[in-house]
């Protein structure tokens, strides 16, 4: 099983609508989670951390189930603005080590 | 803001080169990574720094050796360059806490 698995999509959105990418974590022990937002061409940049208490910033909701080991990423009115990839980022449990990062799930959003 | 630089956006090199990436960061951060990223592999780590003089193997190591002789910055070798590293390269740091910043990314091809 591989530690972080995203589908890869695309998503194909029209403007307005409300989508939502899932990330499945392999190692149970991990302990901060992200999701990070590329642009084509571009380097990925944080968008968000989660907690298992849910998280909101504006139009973008995150949520954790360590149970089923499960991430979540909701977008609300979707905006052109919004056509990238998103990535799952699961730290392991050890402070200092590298981020895992998924693959990538891609988000097109059109007009 | 934190500030994450890479040597050189493309370059073109020629099979059994030696080809060095250079990166440099501006925060003092103690962590610092190099990843390649290819068309539906993802981002793949080739080997991280925790501190100065300090090395470790990512997924990927084969083929690359670094080197991080001042805090700030963190180099990548290719010691004999093959057409398989064509590729886009992406340097990153982090402090203790969890976010990690980007480079803009070398893209690398070898012909």
């Amino acid at each position: 099983r591989k530690e972080v698995e995203q589908d890869p999509g695309p998503f194909n959105v029209p403007e307005g609508a409300t989508v939502a990418f899932n990330c499945t974590y392999s190692n149970s022990a991990s302990q901060s989670f992200f999701w990070y937002r590329q642009d084509c061409r571009k380097e990925p940049k944080l968008l968000m951390s989660v907690y298992s208490s849910g998280n909101e910033d504006g139009r973008f909701t995150a949520q954790l189930n360590r149970a089923s080991q499960y991430i979540s990423l909701l977008i609300r009115d979707s905006k052109l603005s919004d056509s990238a990839t998103y990535l799952c980022v699961v730290t392991p449990n050890q402070a200092g080590t590298a981020l895992i990062f998924g693959k990538g799930t891609t988000l097109s959003v059109s007009s | 803001d934190v500030k994450v630089t890479q040597s050189s956006r493309y370059l073109v090199k020629r099979t059994g080169e030696k080809v060095f990436l250079e990166c440099v960061q501006d925060m003092d951060h103690e962590n610092m990574f190099w990843y390649r990223q290819d068309p539906g592999l993802g981002l793949r780590l080739i080997y991280f720094s925790y501190d100065v003089k300090m090395k470790e193997k990512g997924d990927i190591p084969e083929g690359y050796s670094v080197s991080r002789e001042k805090k700030e910055r963190f180099s990548l070798i290719l010691e004999s360059a093959s057409t398989n590293q064509t590729s886009m390269y992406l340097c990153a740091s982090r402090s203790s806490g969890y976010e990690q910043y980007f480079g803009p990314g070398t893209r690398l091809t070898v012909t």
